[in-house]
């Protein structure tokens, strides 16, 4: 069935440096976008989400961009931190505040000091 | 602290048995949300309550139900456990009567069936 999912498993970054991470998705109906960071023994934790009637949004430090015609989402976090190491997800659903996510396998980022 | 707490922990079980997980959701939200997340993977929706009653449900079997209190508080139950059952189990509450808003996840419960 259609699905989202993440290019790659893990992602080994220089601290400072800027982190890119990559999600497609498959599910042409889909109308929002929300990227969540989970950390050891958490549950995930709301990062930045995006409609697709946008292409690009920014938060601190985080920039989401979506690519439409390619079913394409990233996730930039700049100047990456060590506290940035974490597993991370992105989701998709039909409408915004509808919640019944469907998740990608995640990336998992670990940033080298 | 996102304000969403569920319980127990931790949980361990035989299989065939049976487990009630609890959440309680972000004081003002109606709306609860159930995954399952088993190792290395993400998180797969089970169910939604809102306003007491289901609202949409995930490729789980009906062994998987559930309950939304009028505190809205909720209950996942899980009847005739497999090993596969095994998983951290999380909630989620939002507020759909809203735009704009976004669902806080708890810390989970992570469940082993032996």
């Amino acid at each position: 069935g259609e699905s989202v999912g993440l290019h790659l498993p893990t992602l080994s970054v220089q601290e400072g440096d800027n982190s890119i991470i990559n999600c497609a998705y498959s599910n042409s109906a889909s109308d929002y976008f929300i990227w969540y960071k989970q950390e050891s023994g958490k549950g995930p934790q709301f990062i930045i989400d995006i409609r697709s009637n946008m292409d690009k949004r920014q938060g601190q430090r985080v920039t989401v961009l979506l690519n439409k015609t390619v079913k394409h989402l990233s996730l930039q976090i700049a100047a990456t931190q060590p506290g940035d190491s974490a597993v991370y997800f992105c989701a998709e659903n039909r409408r915004p505040n509808d919640y019944k996510l469907s998740f990608g396998a995640g990336t998992t980022v670990t940033v080298r000091a | 602290e996102t304000g969403v707490t569920q319980s127990p922990t931790h949980l361990i079980k035989t299989r065939g048995q049976q487990v009630t997980l609890r959440c309680s959701s972000q004081s003002g939200h109606n709306t609860v949300s159930w995954y399952q997340q088993a190792l290395g993977q993400g998180p797969q929706f089970i169910f939604q309550y809102y306003r007491e009653e289901e609202n949409g449900r995930g490729n789980f079997p009906p062994r998987f139900s559930g309950l939304q209190f009028p505190n809205y508080s909720s209950e996942l139950n899980v009847n005739a456990l497999e090993l596969d059952d095994s998983a951290l189990y999380l909630c989620a509450s939002s507020e759909c009567d809203r735009a704009d808003t976004e669902a806080f996840f708890g810390q989970g419960t992570r469940l082993t069936v032996v």
